[in-house]
């Protein structure tokens, strides 16, 4: 059964470092998906990706995060200078459709520890 | 603000049915979406829609403003985090604050 992958599932790095988050959607969808869940709370919509353009985006989603499906296979989330409050779990989701009736299939995650 | 409302935790006993309810305030609301979550898992559909569904044991109730996950036999392997969201048309998925369900053997 075809999957979404994420990688690194952990990345540790360090305050004001550059991280980019790497996913591999599944193959024939078009539509990609980055959500945050900080431990202990709710899984957060950030963004979403179609065509080579942001879709929508959440008010988390600022100037530090950009989202780029640099080949046509992964879909990266990069945040550019991660702060503490970054430290999340991040996932990856990607669907065939958007509008409505779109069943998202979620990665695995990407656990981010900002020191 | 676009929110979503469900209970922090629900406990129920094997063999039960459980309900687990959801409610919203999101604009321009098209569906619901009910995913299962075991930490260090992928959350996983359950079940989805505009109307009443079921997926084997996990039947959907839908109002315009409310759902209802209803899982059927529960049993104690059920035992994890389930997260109602509320998808509009333009894609955005607002998820509720997850609901940790027990289960007693």
């Amino acid at each position: 059964e075809p999957e979404v992958t994420q990688t690194p599932s952990h990345q540790v790095t360090q305050m004001g470092q550059e991280v980019i988050l790497r996913c591999v959607p599944i193959s024939n969808h078009l539509y990609f998906y980055w959500y945050r869940q900080i431990l202990g709370q709710k899984v957060e919509f950030l963004v979403s990706f179609y065509n080579n353009e942001i879709s929508e985006k959440s008010e988390i989603f600022d100037d530090q995060f950009s989202v780029e499906r640099p080949d046509g296979s992964n879909f990266t989330l990069k945040i550019r200078s991660t702060k503490l409050e970054d430290s999340a779990m991040y996932f990856c989701a990607s669907s065939v459709r958007l509008a409505g009736d779109n069943e998202q299939f979620f990665g695995p995650g990407t656990r981010l520890t900002v020191l | 603000k676009d929110q979503v409302f469900q209970p922090s935790t629900v406990a129920s006993s094997e063999g039960a049915v459980v309900e687990i309810f959801c409610n919203h305030s999101v604009s321009n609301a098209y569906n619901f979406f009910w995913y299962l979550h075991f930490p260090g898992c992928a959350p996983r559909l359950l079940v989805k829609g505009s109307k009443p569904s079921q997926q084997g044991r996990y039947n959907m109730t839908y109002e315009r403003f409310s759902s209802s996950l209803l899982i059927l036999q529960v049993r104690e392997a059920d035992a994890a985090v389930y997260y109602c969201a509320v998808c509009t048309n333009a894609g955005k998925s607002t998820f509720g604050d997850g609901t940790t369900l027990t289960v007693k053997p």
